[in-house]
This record gives C-alpha cells, sequence and structure tokens, in this order.
C-alpha cells in the first residue's frame, strides 16, 4: 500500500450521472493531485491543490469540478460526462516545501466508463 | 512545451537478462527526473529519483542515469526476474512546480520465464 487510498475502483455512469471519485492520503503530504490515464496516451495533469488552494487546473472541462476540503482529502465531482472521458483516475500525493523534490505517491485508481 | 518520449514502446527479454529503457525529454532545464512502474490496472509506484544535479541513482538492481545537456535518461535493469514486468515510465516536473510531471507514454517490459 502506497498510503494513498481512492474509492470507488471502478464506475460505470451514463453521461446524465452525478458521481464523485474520493481520494485519501494517510501520508501527512501537503499536496494532492489528479491525473488522467487514457489508453496509449501519457499520463495528463488535471489539477493540482497545495496546502488545500489550487494552484494547478490544466485546462480541464468544467465537467469535472474538484474539492479540497482538507489536506488529507480530495475529491473529483463527475458531470455530465461525455463517453472520451474514460479512463482511470489517478490521485497522487507529495510533500513538496520550497528547494524539495520530493517524490509523488500514487493511489491504485478509478477505473471510470462513460456509456 | 516538454514533451517526453519512452523507447521501445514495449520490449520483451528472458528472465536474467540485464536490459535497458530510455527516456528522452525535449527541454533540459529540469528540477529532477522520476521514473515509475505501473502494474495493469493499477496506480504508479516511484522508483528512482534524481535530481538535476546528480547523474545516477541506484536501488537494489536498478540503477537510473541522467544527462541533462543532451536530454536523456535510462533506466538500467540488472538479472531481469518475471516479477519485473510492468510498464515502467518516466517523468519530468514543468515550469510551475517540482512536481506537475509530464509523463512519457511508457515501455511495457515483459520478462519471460
Amino acid at each position: 500500500e502506497t498510503g494513498v487510498t481512492q474509492t470507488p475502483r471502478h464506475l460505470v455512469m451514463g453521461m446524465t450521472n452525478k458521481k464523485s471519485l474520493k481520494c485519501e492520503q494517510h501520508l501527512g503530504h501537503n499536496a494532492m493531485y489528479w491525473y488522467k490515464q487514457s489508453a496509449k496516451k501519457p499520463l495528463e495533469l488535471m489539477f493540482v491543490y497545495n496546502f488545500k488552494e489550487q494552484t494547478e487546473n490544466n485546462s480541464v472541462p468544467s465537467r469535472f469540478s474538484p474539492e479540497c476540503p482538507n489536506s488529507s482529502h480530495l475529491f473529483l465531482h463527475l458531470h455530465t460526462l461525455q463517453p472520451e472521458d474514460s479512463a482511470l483516475y489517478l490521485c497522487a500525493s507529495s510533500q513538496v516545501s520550497v528547494g524539495d523534490n520530493e517524490k509523488l505517491f500514487f493511489g491504485s485508481g478509478t477505473q471510470l466508463s462513460v456509456l | 512545451k516538454q514533451e517526453v518520449t519512452q523507447i521501445p514502446a514495449a520490449l520483451s527479454v528472458p528472465e536474467g537478462e540485464n536490459l535497458v529503457l530510455n527516456c528522452s525529454f525535449t527541454d533540459s532545464a529540469i528540477y529532477n527526473l522520476q521514473w515509475f512502474r505501473q502494474d495493469p490496472g493499477k496506480g504508479l509506484t516511484s522508483l528512482l529519483l534524481i535530481q538535476s544535479s546528480q547523474r545516477e541513482q541506484t536501488s537494489g538492481r536498478l540503477n537510473a542515469s541522467l544527462d541533462k545537456s543532451s536530454g536523456r535518461s535510462t533506466l538500467y535493469i540488472a538479472a531481469s526476474q518475471p516479477g519485473d514486468s510492468a510498464t515502467y515510465l518516466c517523468a519530468v516536473p514543468n515550469q510551475t512546480g517540482a512536481n506537475n510531471l509530464f509523463f512519457g507514454t511508457g515501455t511495457r517490459l515483459t520478462v519471460i520465464p
């Protein structure tokens, strides 16, 4: 176990559904991330939170809405998704401070299928 | 924009062989470079992180090297085992933060018993 837990592991949803992905880290880190992994494409950074503040939104469509209520929890709210949004969604955390270059710890991911 | 390329896309080797995976990046102004392992349907596990001031890092049978000037890194795996079968990805940070990473598409390694 990496110390980063994602739920659910698998999710099937219709295009009109609303669902949420959850991520929890038990490592005391101060930064959390959402990445998207589509087949045969590099991992894409979606959102970054440092100290609960969103510091990066990598041009992600508004149908994806992140929420970071505290430094241990991260959510990704999904609404009106498209079939091309089907992918593995990965959460990660790290300890970031000035001058540090710490490793990323990933969860096991949520495999999302949009019908 | 940083681009990361990994060659080959897939590699099969017999057990016990030594092997090298390659990673190249277009912008040499990087903080560090990380190598990850991903098993099918799973998340990523960080294997090695090389700081920009370092030339290599070692962990067990793994050795990663970094040549910033040429925009290249290699991951050397000694005495490969079937348990090493996985996809190996390299990643470098973008300009906005040390851990906002650009990933390659990975090399899928199969070690044949």
